[in-house]
This record gives structure tokens, C-alpha cells and sequence, in this order.
């Protein structure tokens, strides 16, 4: 029943280590998204993807890399992982137009250490 | 560019007491303003969008285009108000947050 579903939700590794955090919604939706939340509980953006097409990109460091094999899915694969990464990690999405609400996954939790 | 301000990061009141959450906006286009809740440790929920004008759990926000605000409003807080509150501004393919207010709401 789970609208927005990402997997893990806890992650540790180490520095130098390359991780996948997997997203699958079941909405319908033909946008989804990446956003990071901080230590300090700022939300940013970090991809969008409609219909598999990557849409917004907000100079994230190309360790990171999305990967939309189709609408239902976008991945997110990180090389590299240095502790600054670490955060909260959320997966989103919406069909796109007035007023249409984004919804979230329960946020996969990043640990580098 | 499109930025939302929530000028608060701390709000604690008592449980019985109105609350309101600012927030104001900059955006050029015809907005979509949202208030997003994330209680302890688990995801973002939608609370409010302003153009349902509904009230959801007690809370109300209206779109002041004028004062370009939508500051939410609750006239008696609940000790399980307490959590952190975000305010979102949405255009095609993105959703820009505010830095987010925690709320407290003391028994």
C-alpha cells in the first residue's frame, strides 16, 4: 500500500565506499524526485526525473548519479561517499500541474563514517 | 529565482495557545504554497495547500499575495502539534522548502 517506498532506510558505510538507495512509487506519477535534509533540517532539492527524462539538476557533485530505468522508479547511486554526505536522503513524487501535491518516502538514513 | 522564508526556527508554545507559523515567498509566477509536517524521525506530510483553502488537525493558512505570505494558524495548540514544519513553494518540477520551523508545543 505504500505510496513512495525507498530502500534502505539505514545506511552506515565508509568513507571511499560506493551505495544505491532504491525508490519505487505506485501513484501513477510521471515525476519523481530526490531531496536531501541535513543535519541542520534543511530540505534541498537535488534531481527531478519526468517520464525518465532528468529535468533538474541542482549542481549536485557528479558522485551522485540518478538512474530512472522507468517512471515508477528513480535510484539514486552515490561513488565515493565522503562524510558529507550524510544525511536524510528522501525520495518524492507527483504528477505534475496546479496544486498537484508531492509525496514523500520515509527517507533512507546516510551515515559515513 | 524562488525562495521561501520562514523567519522562525524555534516556536514553543503552550498546549491551549494560538500558534502561527510564518512564512513568506518570492516568486515571480502565480504561486503554489503548501505547509509540509515531519513529526519525529518520519517523512514529509502535506498539511495544507492553499488552493483547497481547507483546514486540516485545526490548522488553517491563507495566501496574502499582497504581503506575498502564507503564514499558518492554529488558535489552540496540541502537545502532538509538536513537530517540524516546512513551508514549500511548487512550480513545475520542483518543490522549493524554507528552512523549516520546529514547533513545541509545552503540557
Amino acid at each position: 500500500d505504500t505510496a513512495v517506498s525507498q530502500t534502505p532506510k539505514y545506511l552506515v558505510t565508509q568513507m571511499g565506499n560506493d551505495k544505491s538507495i532504491k525508490c519505487e512509487q505506485n501513484l501513477g506519477h510521471d515525476t519523481m524526485y530526490w531531496y536531501k535534509q541535513d543535519s541542520k533540517k534543511f530540505l534541498k532539492i537535488m534531481f527531478s526525473y519526468n517520464n525518465k527524462e532528468l529535468i533538474i539538476n541542482e549542481t549536485v557533485p557528479n558522485r551522485f548519479s540518478p538512474k530512472s530505468p522507468d517512471k515508477a522508479h528513480l535510484n539514486l547511486h552515490i561513488n565515493s561517499l565522503e562524510l558529507g554526505d550524510s544525511a536524510v536522503y528522501f525520495c518524492a513524487s507527483n504528477q505534475v500541474g496546479s496544486g498537484n501535491t508531492i509525496y514523500f518516502g520515509e527517507g533512507s538514513w546516510l551515515t559515513v563514517v | 529565482a524562488q525562495r521561501v522564508t520562514q523567519p522562525e526556527k524555534l516556536l514553543s508554545v503552550f498546549k491551549g495557545a494560538p500558534v502561527e507559523l510564518k512564512c513568506n515567498y518570492s516568486y515571480s509566477g502565480s504561486p503554489e504554497l503548501f505547509w509540509y509536517v515531519q513529526y519525529s524521525r518520519q517523512r514529509l506530510q502535506l498539511l495544507l495547500r492553499h488552493i483547497s483553502r481547507e483546514s486540516i488537525k485545526g490548522f488553517t493558512a491563507d495566501l496574502n499575495k499582497g504581503e506575498t505570505s502564507f503564514h499558518l494558524k492554529k488558535p489552540f495548540a496540541q502537545e502532538e502539534d509538536s513537530a517540524m514544519y516546512y513551508c514549500a513553494l511548487g512550480s513545475n518540477y520542483k518543490l522549493t522548502f524554507g528552512k523549516g520551523t520546529l514547533l513545541t508545543v509545552n503540557p
